[in-house]
């Protein structure tokens, strides 16, 4: 039962370049959040997605590219990483059903950007 | 908009005591849920209780339960009988009921458990 997975857990890369980093959950839930967590800000939201093929921005979607093309993976990638991009990022998924409205957690992938 | 203000950055008490942590919340909404989430050092996110908006019992779970009230948008977690476990970053968040599934997070409240 691997629930929701994140990979890397820890990924140093460079300013500029290309970062995907990946979520995989093994529920079956229909909606998958991908947010970041920085000091004195929560987590905030970067982007969602409803379904497999149907995604849309939070709070903070600039610098940031998701797709889902499978229900079980939401990858999101950096396209041209910067230093304020620094931050550990949450994947996190739900059910379709709404009776509870909980969003399961990954473990997180604390990103650094140099 | 929609915002979630924890306005303790820092808490600190002995084990055995009790403590409140405390959450307010802006929404024009009526229907929502809350919810307070755990963070240890671990960094996983833990639920510790969901509270339904429409209902005016405080929902408790184990030594840790909630200050309900809605027309003042408050929303705190009391822990009892603190325990060294219970050290961790706590975070209130909010879920409208309509619409897309969007937690709201507070920035978080550090609570350390001292022996």
């Amino acid at each position: 039962d691997a629930g929701i997975t994140q990979s890397p857990r820890y990924k140093i890369t460079e300013t500029g370049r290309q970062v995907t980093l990946m979520c995989h959950q093994t529920w079956s839930h229909s909606y998958m959040f991908w947010y970041r967590q920085d000091l004195g800000h929560g987590l905030r939201l970067i982007y969602y997605s409803a379904a497999a093929d149907i995604t849309d921005k939070g709070e903070v979607p600039d610098g940031y590219v998701v797709s889902r093309s499978k229900t079980e993976n939401f990858p999101l990638t950096l396209e041209s990483a910067t230093r304020s991009q620094t931050s550990v990022y949450f994947c996190a998924s739900s059910p379709l059903d709404r009776r509870y409205n909980e969003q399961f957690f990954g473990p997180g992938t604390r990103l650094t950007v140099l | 908009a929609q915002t979630v203000t924890q306005s303790q950055p820092e808490m600190s008490v002995q084990e055995a005591e009790t403590v409140t942590l405390s959450c307010t919340y802006d929404t024009s909404e009526n229907n929502y849920y809350l919810f307070w989430y755990k963070q240890p050092p671990s960094r996983q996110m833990i639920l510790v209780i969901r509270q339904e908006a429409y209902k005016q019992q405080n929902a408790t779970e184990n030594r840790f339960s909630v200050n309900f009230q809605k027309a003042a948008k408050s929303f705190s977690l009391k822990i009892s009988d603190s325990q060294l476990g219970d050290t961790a970053m706590y975070f209130c968040a909010f879920i409208i009921i309509q619409g897309a599934q969007k937690l709201v997070f507070g920035q978080g409240t550090r609570l350390t458990i001292n022996p």
